[in-house]
């Protein structure tokens, strides 16, 4: 129940297509939904989040959309760059217990110019 | 900008020698934590860590693992009696309340030979 499952593992797209990824999680208690994205050699680093209440949250060329009812989010990402090529992880917590997060296992996007 | 700082960033160690992984978290950060990744798997919590005591921590993090915070910059995560199979990549990470953002460090690759 603690799980949050993500896909797809890896993702290959041109230069200007859009780039989906997808998550799903089962425990209702989650109430955080960050994604996280991680170039080689550093850091998750956060790029966007949302919370049950809105069902979509734009940011630049980022959105994430939440589907409460069907317990998944996603991350759009238009536009895609080359230098959009990283691992993005999404993400779940209770506000209750802060920045313990439950991680999805990574999805690996290349774009390819 | 102000950055998680993990030293070193690769760590060799024998089995059964005990290890320190050290953290210096974002300067007015009251909260830290420690994830672990291994190789090709999820990026998991370990434990968080507040006001100079454990908050939360995972079944991973059992008597073999403790972490202080020995002076007012730096955040330790220790291992005992390290075993093969604790090699992975461990990420400190911060955050100024409960409930803010997660900054993560570089990692700290833990092998275990």
């Amino acid at each position: 129940q603690q799980q949050v499952k993500q896909s797809p593992q890896s993702l290959i797209v041109q230069k200007g297509g859009i780039s989906i990824i997808n998550c799903a999680y089962e425990n209702t208690a989650f109430d955080y939904f960050p994604w996280y994205q991680q170039f080689p050699g550093k850091g998750p680093a956060l790029l966007i989040a949302i919370r049950p209440d809105v069902s979509e949250k734009k940011e630049g060329r980022f959105t994430i959309s939440f589907n409460k009812s069907a317990k998944q989010f996603s991350l759009h990402i238009m536009d895609s760059q080359p230098g959009d090529s990283a691992t993005y992880f999404c993400a779940a917590s209770r506000t209750e217990y802060g920045n313990k997060l439950v991680f999805g296992a990574g999805t690996i996007l290349r774009v390819k110019s | 900008e102000p950055e998680v700082t993990q030293t070193p960033s690769h760590q060799v160690t024998q089995m059964g020698q005990e290890v320190i992984l050290h953290c210096v978290p974002i300067s007015n950060h009251l909260y830290f934590y420690w994830y672990r990744q291994i190789l090709g798997q999820k990026v998991e919590f370990l434990v968080s860590f507040y006001n100079n005591e454990i908050s939360e921590k995972s079944e991973i993090f059992d008597d073999q693992f403790s972490v202080e915070r020995p002076d007012g910059s730096n955040f330790t995560l220790k291992i005992r009696s390290t075993k093969l199979e604790d090699s992975a990549m461990y990420f400190c990470a911060s955050s100024q309340f409960m409930n803010t953002e997660a900054f993560f460090g570089q990692g700290t690759r833990l092998t275990v030979v």
